[in-house]
């Protein structure tokens, strides 16, 4: 079964300009989560996706936004890019909603903000 | 607010030796998870092991293992027998019943000397 599948791998983009970032989960699973990950906080939860809703969100401005499709593919969108979202973008996903459906990551997307 | 502290941000380990990795978390909740992910430096992040709260019994997998202690609000990882494809980072993580985001720690680089 193939795993958690994140693109684009790597991007560069400038500040101001806005960047989408696509997640497709494991087959058969149906939630979807994001993470930022910077050498200065850490890994940080972004949002939670469950059958195409927002279940959940972190403490990031409004620039930060995400969808669900009906194939439980995520997207999540970053808009007015700032040098400070430069980070690694995880997403990861489980079959179902709560602690004990185990998430699993991707290999997430390096996002590079010049 | 839920919160995890790891106070080794480096560590190193001779191969062959154990070696064991800090986290203490703070909650009000009950029913909650504890997880030990490993990242190596290809950046794709793996679940180690997992502890759930309501079990007295500390988890174990091959050379992994951990000491539980919930009233401490402690979990820390030991690995035996410490192998070279150990080296990554450790991220003690924590997952409440309430909010089922993952809180992760500032995690903990581990090196093996050959």
């Amino acid at each position: 079964k193939a795993g958690v599948t994140q693109t684009p791998r790597y991007l560069i983009k400038t500040r101001g300009q806005q960047v989408t970032l696509s997640c497709s989960p494991i087959s058969g699973h149906r939630s979807v989560s994001w993470y930022q990950q910077t050498p200065g906080q850490g890994l940080q939860f972004l949002f939670e996706y469950f059958s195409e809703t927002q279940r959940n969100k972190g403490n990031f401005p409004g620039r930060f936004s995400g969808r669900q499709f009906s194939n439980s593919r995520s997207e999540m969108n970053v808009s007015t890019l700032e040098l400070g979202d430069s980070a690694l973008y995880l997403c990861a996903s489980s079959r179902g909603q709560g602690i004990d459906y185990e998430q699993y990551f991707g290999p997430g997307t390096r996002l590079t903000v010049t | 607010a839920q919160t995890v502290t790891q106070s080794q941000p480096e560590m190193s380990v001779q191969e062959a030796e154990t070696v064991t990795l800090s986290c203490t978390y703070d909650t009000s909740e009950s029913d909650y998870y504890l997880f030990w992910y490993k990242q190596p430096p290809s950046r794709q992040m793996i679940l180690v092991i997992r502890q759930e709260a309501y079990k007295q019994q500390n988890a174990t997998e091959n050379r992994f293992s951990v000491n539980f202690q919930k009233a401490a609000k402690s979990f820390s990882l030991k690995i035996s027998d410490s192998q070279l494809g150990d080296a990554a980072m450790y991220f003690c993580a924590y997952r409440g019943n309430r909010d089922d985001k993952i809180i992760f720690g500032k995690g903990t680089r581990l090196h093996i000397l050959p």
